[in-house]
């Protein structure tokens, strides 16, 4: 079964500090792999994804993921915060069956506080 | 355009009412999902369509009805609701099963 573990359940940094959320996951073959982000009351929006090639994947709104088979992670990483980047991030893994549909696995989230 | 849109975007229910959540898409996507979100948890996945077909059921109890009409539309339909079931209702499309998800803004839902 596929799970995913973002280690940190809220982190604070400083307004133009650089960000990194962390993500392990597990699953048995090659993780198709994402990262969305939540502002309260709203839907979840993409922020990048992972689905085979180059493991340093760019995002939206200057983000940028990097996987690390070796490692079981997918972090996610801004080098310089914006007050606007406060909100919940949720990592997810997810398994691709032709037929059926894929199950998203999300981790419990990183809720994110910028300081100004 | 990857948008997936939700209506109503709020929704406050008796017990004892029928109500449908309603989420359309327009981009030609064939797999079609609804989530349940909890404050400060996750989204859990509830029903997946795929071409129109009910792919997966989580074990989702029957007072919540899924519906496919057509490739673009899907609904959610509630009867005899919970106070427990109150939660944020996302709805997500991908262009085929497996691929990346988008996302609708969620209805939230108040059962009294």
């Amino acid at each position: 079964a596929q799970s995913v573990t973002q280690p940190d359940i809220h982190i604070t940094v400083s307004e133009g500090a650089s960000l990194e959320l962390r993500c392990n996951y597990s699953y048995g073959a090659t993780p198709y792999l994402f990262w969305y982000v939540q502002s309260p009351g709203q839907g979840l929006q993409l922020l990048l994804k992972y689905f085979s090639g180059d493991t340093l994947v760019q995002g939206i709104k200057g983000f940028e993921a990097e996987f690390k088979r070796s490692q079981s992670s997918f972090n996610l990483r801004k080098p310089s915060v914006h007050w606007s980047d406060a909100a919940e991030y949720f990592c997810a893994v997810g398994a691709r069956w032709e037929t059926s549909g894929s199950r998203l696995t999300f981790g419990e989230g990183t809720q994110l506080t910028v300081n100004p | 355009d990857t948008e997936v849109t939700q209506t109503p975007k709020h929704l406050v229910m008796g017990m004892t009412n029928k109500k449908s959540l309603k989420c359309e898409q327009h981009m030609g996507h064939r797999a079609m999902y609804w989530y349940k979100q909890k404050a400060k948890k996750p989204p859990e996945l509830m029903f997946v369509y795929s071409y129109e077909k009910l792919s997966i059921n989580e074990s989702v109890p029957s007072r919540f009805s899924p519906e496919c009409p057509n490739s673009s539309l899907l609904n959610l339909h509630l009867h005899a609701l919970q106070p427990e079931d109150s939660a944020l209702y996302l709805c997500a499309s991908s262009l085929l099963p497996g691929e990346t998800q988008y996302f609708g803004p969620g209805t939230r839902l108040l059962v009294l």
